[in-house]
């Protein structure tokens, strides 16, 4: 099976711009998180979907959205972008509806100039 | 609110010492505790999980302890290696989303 993938691995952003990060989970899993990662912080929850609903969301501004389309894939976009937006983006894959084991992609590595 | 608290931040242990994680967390109602290690340049993967309804798991030199009723949960590594050395998080299930402690750094002296 192939593993969780995220694109683009790397990119960087001037403040003000926005930015949509893709994420394609393994195959049959129907349930994708978003994760901010950061020095310090760890790792900050941003949303949880399943089935092409958003079941959860984290504490972050409303510039953070997302979605998930019928075959799972799943996109978040950050609008307007700030200096503190700067930060690995990691999503993970699971099965079923409930809270389980969590399979990472490598992540996107947004830098915001 | 959800939170989950994890100590120390930094841990360096001597080569074949152990290795004890702590974290707390402050719903009652969380019922899946993971534990996942990251190496530099890595993505997170799972070590150990444990659920609700047991209060110790064990796999080769890991191994995790619940205490349900005071929201305590713990990592313990024994004969520590040098390939021990990473990021160790924990995290606690929160309805169904999965709410991560803010890592500790594990550092294996020779």
């Amino acid at each position: 099976k192939a593993g969780v993938t995220q694109t683009p691995r790397y990119l960087i952003k001037t403040r003000g711009q926005q930015v949509t990060l893709s994420c394609s989970p393994i195959s049959g899993h129907r349930s994708v998180s978003w994760y901010q990662q950061t020095p310090g912080q760890g790792l900050q929850f941003l949303f949880e979907y399943f089935s092409e609903t958003q079941r959860n969301k984290g504490n972050f501004p409303g510039r953070f959205s997302g979605r998930q389309f019928s075959n799972s894939r799943s996109e978040m976009n950050v609008s307007t972008l700030e200096l503190g937006d700067s930060a690995l983006y990691l999503c993970a894959s699971y099965e079923g509806a409930g809270a389980n084991v969590l399979t990472f992609g490598a992540g996107s590595r947004l830098t915001v100039l | 609110g959800e939170n989950v608290e994890q100590h120390p931040s930094t841990l360096s242990v001597q080569e074949g010492d152990s290795a004890v994680i702590k974290c707390t967390y402050s719903d009652s109602a969380s019922n899946y505790f993971p534990w996942y290690k990251q190496e530099l340049g890595k993505r997170p993967q799972l070590i150990i999980d444990i659920r609700s309804n047991v209060g110790e798991k064990k796999d080769q030199r890991i191994a995790v302890t619940l205490n349900k009723t005071a929201k305590h949960f713990s990592l313990h590594i024994t004969e520590t290696q040098p390939e021990d050395s990473a990021v160790y998080f924990c995290a606690a299930s929160y309805d169904d989303k999965i709410i991560f402690g803010k890592g500790t750094r594990l550092h294996i002296l020779p």
